[in-house]
């Protein structure tokens, strides 16, 4: 089945640091990819749609010069989050679906990025 | 934001009964997706039910969806001690092409 792979798996670093996650495709080509936020014993909480050779969408209420998402090719979106700080801390996780699929079918969710800022 | 709401929050069940969970949304749907997340982990896709559906199996598992009520169930038949997880359901509206997740049930099995 579609494979998405995400890294790295946990990330921890000082306050004042930018930490870069990745989101790859590894099986299939993805025009959009997603990026989502979830706290503890939560549901997630979409950030930003990525789509390949353009700017992202992102959800009301999300910094966009906070979190910067790049999408420059069909296997691979980043997240950048600038400058972090305590408060960012959670776990985020990208989902891909592939190019020819339309919204009837599954995302492929990674396994998702769990980020502490000290 | 999130739309849909689920519930039970929680539920605790000993191995080998069934475990229903449901989820309610609010605005007209394309299709739904139940989805399951182990602890520290990303999402697995489950079912996906189209709003012209009502019923839909895999397994173990069988999804309804009435879009009357605006309300779906996910039913998991003699559940394992491996069902332990937290399971979501999502919707896609007509015109996006983004999930919109509910608040999840987390699913305890007992062995």
């Amino acid at each position: 089945g579609a494979v998405v792979s995400q890294h790295p798996s946990r990330v921890i670093c000082k306050s004042g640091t930018s930490v870069k996650i990745e989101c790859r495709s590894l099986d299939f080509q993805a025009t959009t990819m997603f990026w989502y936020r979830q706290f503890p014993k939560q549901s997630l909480m979409l950030m930003a749609t990525s789509n390949e050779g353009s700017k992202a969408t992102y959800e009301q209420g999300v910094e966009k010069d906070k979190f910067l998402i790049n999408h420059a090719s069909l296997t691979l979106s980043t997240l950048t989050v600038t400058s972090a700080h305590p408060e960012d801390s959670s776990f985020y996780i990208c989902s891909a679906r592939f190019y020819r699929d339309g919204s009837n079918q599954p995302q492929h969710f990674g396994d998702g990025t769990r980020l502490s800022i000290l | 934001s999130q739309q849909g709401e689920e519930d039970p929050q929680a539920l605790s069940i000993q191995e080998g009964e069934n475990a229903t969970m449901n989820c309610s949304y609010k605005t007209s749907i394309n299709n739904l997706q139940w989805y399951r997340q182990n602890s520290g982990r990303g999402l697995v896709h489950l079912i996906l039910i189209r709003s012209n559906e009502r019923e839909k199996h895999s397994g173990r598992l069988r999804v309804t969806l009435d879009t009357s009520k605006k309300s779906s169930s996910l039913l998991i038949t003699a559940s394992r001690a491996a069902d332990t997880a937290s399971y979501f359901c999502a919707t896609v509206g007509f015109y996006g092409n983004k999930l919109v997740f509910g608040a999840g049930t987390i699913l305890r099995v007992k062995s």
